[in-house]
């Protein structure tokens, strides 16, 4: 079946520590987002990409590195130089051709740190 | 400055009852969407609409391309249609999100 997968689902982190998140689609899409979700916030967007080995620096991308080598996966790493980084990651894919480019989302990652 | 603002933040409703989710953007679009996120997390897409009204089963989406303005609506509400609804314009490269109305429909 055609889909995005991201794991883990539930990833426990101690301060100080880099971690990475995985992102995999298989539904040929060019374009890979990374999203933060907060609680009473709108999802914001960390990194996107539109190409492989081409990345851009979305909203709040300090203390966060990606990294397109595969069309198919977009990994995304929280470094120790993001202050808070206890939240809920998504992410999404998209193609670009045509007006109106629907996104599908993963399951998301809950990250907490320890 | 939000780019997207939604009403209600929340909503409680009585199973069978008919709801109104709202959602006025400030940006220019060719489309907007409606998803929807599960209590665990998942989001999935609804509705992408550029004009006029479309309807799943009892979601009817409408929007207003003038007014920068759109509206879900759930007839019959049931229990399982609780969960965050969320709107998301397309601009440029990015999607600007609305912060989600968390609706509870009560048996």
């Amino acid at each position: 079946d055609g889909g995005i997968t991201q794991s883990p689902k539930y990833l426990f982190r101690k301060e100080g520590q880099n971690v990475t998140l995985s992102c995999e689609q298989n539904l040929n899409h060019d374009a890979m987002y990374w999203y933060r979700q907060d609680p009473g916030q709108g999802l914001r967007l960390i990194y996107y990409s539109q190409i492989v080995n081409d990345f851009q620096k979305g909203d709040i991308a300090e203390g966060y590195s990606v990294s397109r080598e595969k069309k198919e996966s977009f990994p995304l790493t929280v470094t120790s130089a993001q202050k808070n980084p206890t939240a809920f990651y998504l992410c999404a894919s998209s193609t670009l051709a045509g007006k109106y480019n629907e996104q599908f989302f993963g399951p998301g990652t809950r990250l907490t740190v320890l | 400055k939000n780019e997207v603002e939604q009403s209600p933040q929340n909503l409680t409703a009585q199973e069978g009852e008919f709801i109104t989710i709202n959602c006025s953007y400030s940006v220019g679009i060719s489309a907007l969407h409606w998803l929807q996120q599960h209590p665990g997390g998942g989001i999935v897409s609804l509705f992408m609409l550029s004009s006029g009204k479309k309807k799943h089963g009892r979601l009817i989406a409408t929007i207003n391309i003038q007014e920068k303005h759109s509206s879900l609506h759930i007839t019959a509400s049931h229990p399982r249609d609780s969960a965050v609804y969320i709107c998301a314009v397309p601009t440029g490269n990015q999607f600007y999100f609305g912060t989600g109305t968390s609706l509870t429909v009560i048996p």
